[in-house]
């Protein structure tokens, strides 16, 4: 497609559940972000991909939370054994590199996550 | 410590008129400012941005204006129109880095 899809788009579980997050870039793009946005909260970062590398993992905010991204492309975000403060809405951007205002980043609309 | 501050959670402006948003900053490395608009259940679109070497920049309705010894940027919409009506962020970067900063939004509402 032409933007940034992300699946699933709602996602409710049970506390304790796994759950794995999916954003598809857009093609040729470099540079993939996820972020966190808490009800009422802006957009906090929590991971950066260079092609397949993250080179910074300290946004996560703890360590259930793990990223990976394959062939450049498709990255997944999963959260082990959820918690209620989980909840939010998982946004994921993508850019063609870092290069600040000149590529700024696509977003994706989200996956809403709910714990029980 | 937040260093890109949105101190105004919410704006209502009469269509026509002008809309101005603000957003200050901390962090005097930041060289490049960028403006997003989100409507609910949407992911946030880029609208505009302003290098620090530039102290303002245009696009149609949109204008965002820099000043860096106050360490805050605007977003000016004129004229105003119901469709602008949604949240609107502020981002701040240093070029070379790879960490956009948020700041916490601002709801607009354009009444017609």
């Amino acid at each position: 497609g032409a933007g940034v899809s992300q699946s699933p788009s709602n996602k409710v579980t049970e506390k304790g559940k796994d759950v794995e997050l999916r954003c598809d870039p857009i093609s040729g793009h470099t540079a993939l972000y996820w972020y966190r946005q808490s009800l009422g909260q802006g957009l906090e970062f929590l991971i950066y991909f260079q092609g397949n590398s993250a080179p910074d993992k300290s946004g996560l905010p703890s360590d259930r939370f793990s990223a990976e991204r394959t062939g450049g492309s498709v990255s997944t975000l999963t959260i082990q054994r959820t918690q209620q403060e989980d909840s939010a809405v998982y946004l994921c951007a993508s850019s063609l590199g870092f290069r600040g205002g000149d590529q700024p980043q696509h977003f994706g609309d989200g996956t809403r996550l709910s714990i029980l | 410590d937040q260093q890109v501050k949105q101190n105004s959670p919410s704006l209502s402006v009469q269509e026509g008129r002008i809309s101005i948003l603000n957003c200050d900053y901390t962090n005097s490395m930041f060289d490049y400012f960028l403006w997003y608009k989100k409507y609910p259940a949407e992911g946030p679109t880029f609208l505009i941005s302003i290098s620090s070497i530039k102290d303002k920049n245009e696009d149609g309705r949109f204008t965002v204006f820099l000043n860096k010894s106050a360490k805050h940027l605007s977003l000016h919409i004129v004229p105003s129109q119901p469709g602008d009506s949604a949240v609107y962020f502020c981002a701040a970067i240093t070029s070379g880095t790879y960490k956009y900063i948020f700041g916490t939004g601002t709801r607009l509402k354009v009444l017609a």
